[in-house]
């Protein structure tokens, strides 16, 4: 059962354009949510995070939304650029009864920008 | 600051074999996670290891083990080999336990079981 879903396995926008990444996820014991972003042959980078009191965190050109009631969030690139081509992965935490914490991760959403 | 690193970085095997994957994490973190990565599962959380004693496991089956050792060092290791067990395994090490802290991310090792 995959409780975070990245339904898109990839996406292509121009550059200078808007990137819209989405995640979806099931399960109400996440209570904080992260974007990962990985190039080929590299591990996993943090890009941005979010706790589930907030539905907004912004850092420069990327921005995570949370919306809570339908159990989604996205991540906008804005604008767009060559070097954003990478996978984007969404995970989420969720804390668990002995005090010990999980990551589960989408996917992965390809995202490829064209100049 | 040197980052998490793996070795070996790519390693093929048969089917029945066993092999072992090496991390070491950044200098000063404490905790060491593995996942692993495959196309149609995405990254998967293995296990965790904190001052040397697992703190964490996800649901693999019992031939994927590791330890880790007093300098922080991690181990994983598979035994009899599966065809589907071909991924890329990465390793995250934090300063403190679990995913309260970040977690920095080594390239991973590819195994390719044949």
């Amino acid at each position: 059962d995959q409780q975070v879903k990245q339904n898109s396995p990839s996406l292509s926008v121009q550059e200078g354009r808007i990137s819209i990444l989405n995640c979806d996820y099931t399960n109400s014991m996440f209570d904080y949510f992260l974007w990962y972003k990985k190039y080929p042959a590299e591990g996993p980078t943090f890009l941005i995070s979010i706790s589930s009191i907030k539905d907004k965190n912004e850092d420069g050109r990327f921005t995570v939304f949370l919306n809570k009631s339908a159990k989604h969030l996205s991540l906008h690139i804005v604008p767009s650029q060559p070097g954003d081509s990478a996978v984007y992965f969404c995970a989420a935490r969720s804390a668990r009864r002995s005090g010990y914490s999980t990551l589960t991760f989408g996917k992965g959403t390809m995202l490829l920008v064209s100049p | 600051k040197a980052g998490v690193t793996q070795t070996p970085r790519y390693l093929i095997k048969t089917r029945g074999q066993q092999v072992t994957l090496s991390c070491s994490p950044i200098s000063g973190h404490r905790s060491v996670s593995w996942y692993q990565q495959t196309p149609g599962q995405g990254l998967q959380f293995l296990f965790e290891y904190f001052s040397e004693t697992q703190r964490n496991k996800g649901n693999f089956p019992g031939r994927f083990s590791g330890r880790q050792f007093s300098n922080s060092r991690s181990e994983m290791n598979v035994s009899t080999l599966e065809l589907g067990d071909s991924a890329l395994y990465l390793c995250a090490s934090s300063i403190g336990q679990g995913v309260y802290n970040e977690q920095f991310f080594g390239p991973g090792t590819r195994l390719t079981v044949l």
